[in-house]
């Protein structure tokens, strides 16, 4: 079976620009999370999707969104990008609604400048 | 009442010692506790998990210990190998999310 798929791995910004990752779960599982991963904040949960609803979300501004397709894909959106943006999105997935396994992707590592 | 404190930050260990990672956390409707493994360039990988119904989990050379009371729990890894370097993460969560909080990490170097 193949893992959670991220695109693009790598990308660069200028700061006010927007940008749309991209995250392919495992197939079968519905739930997809996202994360943020900085040095200096660790692991920040950013909001969590199930068959197409948001169901939970972290304390991150309203630049920061998400949508999850029919197909369990997912979608997050930074708008209006800052510098402190900067950090490595971690998308993952997993089989059921309830706490339990989740699933890594590789993440993609955005840096604006 | 969400966080979970994770110690220490850096952990040096002799191949085939014991490798010990401490956490705990405030809020007692955490039911889930996973320890996750990330290498360099790569995302976190689930290593071990825990609910609170036991004190102790094994797979292989890793065991996680829970005190329940304490709200405590830690990550033992036994005859460590340089391969075990990596940054280890506990976590928690609870309930029907899939929202996982982190703990800020442990990064282990195992030296030959």
């Amino acid at each position: 079976k193949a893992g959670v798929t991220q695109t693009p791995r790598y990308l660069i910004k200028t700061r006010g620009q927007q940008v749309t990752l991209s995250c392919s779960p495992i197939s079968g599982h519905r739930s997809v999370s996202w994360y943020q991963q900085t040095p200096g904040q660790g692991l920040q949960f950013l909001f969590e999707y199930f068959s197409e609803t948001q169901r939970n979300k972290g304390n991150f501004p309203g630049r920061f969104s998400g949508r999850q397709f029919s197909n369990s894909r997912s979608e997050m959106n930074v708008s209006t990008l800052e510098l402190g943006d900067s950090a490595l999105y971690l998308c993952a997935s997993s089989s059921m609604p309830q706490a339990g396994e989740q699933y890594f992707g590789p993440g993609t590592r955005l840096t604006v400048t | 009442q969400q966080q979970v404190k994770q110690s220490p930050q850096s952990l040096i260990v002799q191949k085939g010692g014991i490798s010990i990672i401490n956490c705990a956390y405030e809020n007692t409707a955490f039911d889930y506790f996973p320890w996750y493994q990330q290498f360099p360039g790569k995302g976190p990988a689930l290593l071990i998990a825990i609910r609170p119904d036991v004190s102790e989990k094994k797979e292989g050379r890793f065991t996680i210990s829970f005190n329940k009371s304490a709200k405590q729990f830690s990550l033992h890894i036994m005859d460590s190998q340089p391969g075990d370097s990596a940054t280890y993460f506990c976590a928690a969560s609870m309930g029907g999310y899939q929202k996982v909080t982190f703990g800020t990490g442990t990064k282990l170097q195992v030296i030959p």
